[in-house]
C-alpha cells in the first residue's frame, strides 16, 4: 500500500466517548501532521511531528492528544469532545520541501 | 501575521471557458507556495510548488504563476472533471520543518 492512509473514514461519537484516529504513511517521509478542516474555514494546523518529536502544538485543546510511536504512524486520541469539534481531520506527511501528501481524512461527528 | 486570501470564493464556468484563480499572500519569508486540488470527501491532492517570483509550472490544463504578492492558477479550456475546490498554501519559517498556512479555497464548477 502506498501514500497516506487514515482510519476510520467516518466516526460518530458521543461527548463522553474516547476514540482514536489513525494515520499511516508508506512514503518514507520524516514529518507528519494533523490538520482540522471545518466548513467555510481554512485548514487549521493542529500538530506537527518531525522525526517522531512533536515540534508544534497550535494551541489545541487538551481533549485532543497526539501520539507518534514511529515515523510511519500517527494517532490522534479524542476524549470528551464538543459538538464544535465535528470536522474533517486530515493527516499529512512530508519530506523537505516536496509538498505535503494528505490522507483522505476522517469525517468526525460529535453528538 | 502570515495570511493567505483566495478569490473568488466560488467560480462557475462553462466547459472550454478559460479563467484564473487568485491567491494573495502575506508572509515574513516565503519558503514555498503550494496549490492543491480537493474533491468532496477527500484529502487535498498536491498540484504544484512555486518557490520564487517569476516561476511558472504547468500540468495539463493548469498553469500556476507566482509574483512577490500573489499567485494565479490559470485554467485553460476547463472540462467538467476539473470541478473541485482549489487550495493555496504558503510555507514560511526557514528555521523549522515549517507548517502550511492555507487559504479558504476556491470552489470551481465546470458545466458541460
Amino acid at each position: 500500500e502506498t501514500g497516506v492512509t487514515q482510519t476510520p473514514r467516518h466516526l460518530v461519537m458521543g461527548m463522553t466517548n474516547k476514540k482514536s484516529l489513525k494515520c499511516e504513511q508508506h512514503l518514507g517521509h520524516n514529518a507528519m501532521y494533523w490538520y482540522k478542516q471545518s466548513a467555510k474555514k481554512p485548514l487549521e494546523l493542529m500538530f506537527v511531528y518531525s522525526l517522531e518529536e512533536r515540534v508544534e502544538n497550535n494551541s489545541v485543546p487538551s481533549r485532543f492528544s497526539p501520539e507518534c510511536p514511529n515515523s510511519s504512524h500517527l494517532f490522534l486520541h479524542l476524549h470528551t469532545l464538543q459538538p464544535e469539534d465535528s470536522a474533517l481531520y486530515l493527516c499529512a506527511s512530508s519530506q523537505d520541501l516536496r509538498g505535503y501528501t494528505f490522507g483522505s481524512g476522517t469525517r468526525l461527528t460529535v453528538v | 501575521e502570515d495570511q493567505v486570501t483566495q478569490s473568488p470564493e466560488a467560480l462557475r464556468l462553462q466547459e472550454g471557458e478559460s479563467s484564473s484563480l487568485n491567491c494573495s499572500y502575506t508572509v515574513s519569508g516565503l519558503r514555498g507556495l503550494f496549490w492543491y486540488r480537493q474533491d468532496p470527501g477527500k484529502g487535498p491532492e498536491f498540484l504544484f510548488t512555486l518557490y520564487s517570483a517569476g516561476e511558472e509550472k504547468e500540468k495539463e490544463r493548469l498553469k500556476a504563476t507566482l509574483t512577490k504578492k500573489e499567485s494565479f492558477l490559470h485554467i485553460t479550456a476547463p472540462k467538467p472533471e476539473d470541478s473541485a475546490t482549489y487550495l493555496c498554501a504558503v510555507q514560511a519559517d526557514w528555521g523549522s520543518q515549517g507548517n502550511l498556512i492555507f487559504g479558504k479555497g476556491t470552489k470551481l464548477s465546470v458545466k458541460p
